[in-house]
This record gives C-alpha cells, structure tokens and sequence, in this order.
C-alpha cells in the first residue's frame, strides 16, 4: 500500500512566522499535490509538482510556496503565516500524469495560526 | 469551467438503510470520475472510479456509483448502511487543462448513521 506521511497532525504557530509542513511518500510517485480543506469548500488545490525540482500553481498560491528537492518529499511553505491560512492542510501523491490516477493521501496536518 | 456539485451537505440514514449520496458535475469533455471517502482525522481514501467501459462501477466496502452521461450524474449507493459507513464522502472529476491535468473536488456530503 502506498504510504503518504505527513510530518505533523497538529500545529500552532504565531502570525508572521514561517511555518514549514512536510510531506513523505514511499511508493516512487511522480506527482505530488497540497490541498487546503476547509468546511463547505471540499479541497482546493495549492501547489502540485510532477518531478523534482518542478512545481506549478494551483488554484490558491497566494501566500504559499513549495519544495521538491527529492521525489519522495514535497514540502509547504507559508512565508509569513496569517490567520486566514489556520485550516487543514492535505499532501497527496499518484503514481503518474493522467487523468484516470487516483490520488493517495495523507492524514492531514491541522494548522492553527494564533 | 469544471465544477462538482453535491446535493445535501449532511445526509442521516439509520443502520441497514439505502444510502445514496448525489453528485452532479459538469464538464465539457468526457470526465474521468471518483468519490474518496474521510474517516474522521485521517486523509481521503479513494473508493472507486470511473474512467471508461462499465457505467456501473463498484468499490470498495459494498459501494457502487453509477455514471450516467445524460444526466452528468455519479451517485454513490450502498444498499445497507453500517455505523462505520459514518465519514465524509467527496465527488472528484478529473479533468484536462490548458496547462495541467487537475482534479476537482465537491464540496463533501457528511453521512451520518443512526442506530
């Protein structure tokens, strides 16, 4: 079974900090993707990369940045937290580029910003 | 422009009874379609998906989702509920775009089982 571990469930952190949430997936994937989920919206994409290195914009980047220096590891940055960005944050991968993968998900890092 | 409707934000049905959640999307290319399922604390879990041939596509613990083109439907029905059937379920359609293939997500539905 694919594995997607998310490096914290919880988090609280002080606006204006950098806040740095990780993300590991074990099973070799391409792509790799963070959603923010918030009730009401379903999930919204943020960020997803397709190799190492490469990364694209998703639908809400503002305030977000992303690092994906071995394949196995994508990483989210908030460069200054603030208040709107308390919220669930997803890691997900899938095996390849297409439209019939699924995606494997993580369990999720819960971010309260203070 | 893409989107997934979910009909019923909070649906209640009593252990051993039909649930059907709705999902409606809208695309203008033949889509490619998934419902996952949350448990509480842990991320999504896909439990089944249509890409082609068979519109009646069955899944995982005693689901099934219908895809039906002509009302751009995929709803998601089990034929007796259980008390772990409780989660949220979420409708995906995935999609092509003009610079990458993205999935989007409805809004989730929260199933609710009474004893």
């Amino acid at each position: 079974d694919v594995k997607v571990t998310q490096s914290s469930r919880y988090l609280v952190k002080r606006t204006g900090e950098k806040v740095f949430l990780e993300c590991v997936q074990d099973m070799d994937h391409e792509n790799m993707f963070w959603y923010r989920q918030d009730p009401g919206l379903g999930l919204r994409l943020i960020y997803f990369s397709y190799d190492v290195k490469m990364k694209e914009k998703g639908d809400i980047p503002e305030g977000y940045s992303v690092s994906r220096e071995k394949k196995e590891r994508f990483s989210l940055i908030l460069e200054s937290a603030s208040t709107n960005q308390t919220s669930m944050y997803l890691c997900a991968s899938s095996l390849f580029a297409g439209l019939n993968q699924p995606q494997h998900f993580g369990d999720g890092t819960r971010l309260s910003i203070l | 422009a893409q989107s997934v409707t979910q009909l019923g934000s909070h649906v209640s049905v009593s252990e051993g009874a039909l649930v059907l959640l709705r999902c409606n999307y809208s695309s203008s290319v033949p889509p490619y379609l998934f419902w996952y399922v949350q448990y509480p604390n842990q991320g999504l879990q896909l439990l089944l998906k249509y890409t082609t041939g068979a519109t009646l596509v069955k899944g995982i613990n005693g689901f099934e989702a219908e895809f039906k083109k002509s009302e751009t439907s995929f709803h998601l029905t089990k034929p007796s509920a259980h008390m772990s059937d409780a989660a949220e379920y979420f409708c995906a359609v995935s999609v092509g775009g003009t610079s990458y293939d993205k999935v989007i997500f409805g809004p989730g539905t929260s199933l609710s089982v009474i004893p």
